[in-house]
């Protein structure tokens, strides 16, 4: 089975600055999909970025960006030019490559706790 | 907008009296989900419809059931709830086809959050 491992329950960046998530997973599949979802505080979860394990180079969206290291099995989230509106809920999750019936879910990690300081 | 909407979004119930939570999507997405999410946790998937076939998580209790009588519509159905099932409940949608729900994001919708009197 795979897991999804986010050790920081928290985290906190002063607005404008950079700061980096991270994630580690493991799994002894070669083709899988990783993503990393926001949940604002009482809001709805909405996906931030995604990444195709068969792809080297990594996803950015806009100030999103992921440092895939699959060798590593790490995942990590930057955010650039940090936001009062980027503090959330972030979960990093897992899907099969294999993504039929049992495989289709996505494993989440226990997620992080941003706060951006003004 | 095309949306993901769980009515209500607050639900109070009494221990043991059966409650149903909703979703509806205009998405036209053929895979809808529902997970269990406790305070400051990662969500837990519960089941999923692919189209009208029913995907039961192996721990997910008897006392969940799910409906889905079209594409639209998809209902979470707590027989009787106790409460440690108190929580929010999320739906999600996603689109499969041949080889592309894989990198395909669910969307969620807003959650109902449930209550145990």
């Amino acid at each position: 089975a795979q897991t999804v491992t986010q050790s920081q329950p928290e985290m906190s960046v002063q607005e404008a600055e950079t700061v980096t998530l991270s994630c580690t997973y493991d799994t002894s599949e070669s083709d899988y999909y990783l993503f990393w979802y926001k949940q604002p505080p009482s809001r709805q979860m909405i996906l931030v970025i995604r990444q195709e394990a068969y792809k080297q180079q990594n996803a950015t969206e806009n100030r999103f960006s992921v440092n895939f290291q699959k060798a590593a099995k790490s995942f990590s989230l930057k955010i650039s030019d940090s936001q009062l509106g980027d503090a959330a809920m972030y979960f990093c999750a897992y899907r099969s490559g294999d993504y039929t019936g049992a495989n289709s879910k996505l494993t989440f990690g226990k997620g992080i706790t941003l706060s951006v300081r003004p | 907008d095309a949306m993901v909407i769980q009515n209500p979004r607050y639900q109070v119930t009494q221990f043991g009296k059966p409650v149903t939570l909703s979703c509806s999507q205009t998405l036209n997405h053929n895979v809808m989900y529902w997970y269990q999410q406790k305070s400051s946790q990662a969500p837990k998937l519960l089941f999923h419809y692919y189209d009208k076939d029913f995907n039961n998580e192996a721990d997910t209790p008897d006392n969940f059931q799910s409906r889905r009588p079209n594409t639209s519509f998809c209902f979470l159905d707590i027989r009787s709830p106790g409460l440690g099932d108190a929580a929010m409940y999320l739906c999600a949608t996603s689109r499969r086809t041949v080889r592309v729900e894989g990198n395909q994001p669910q969307h969620f919708g807003d959650g109902t959050r449930l209550s145990i009197l």
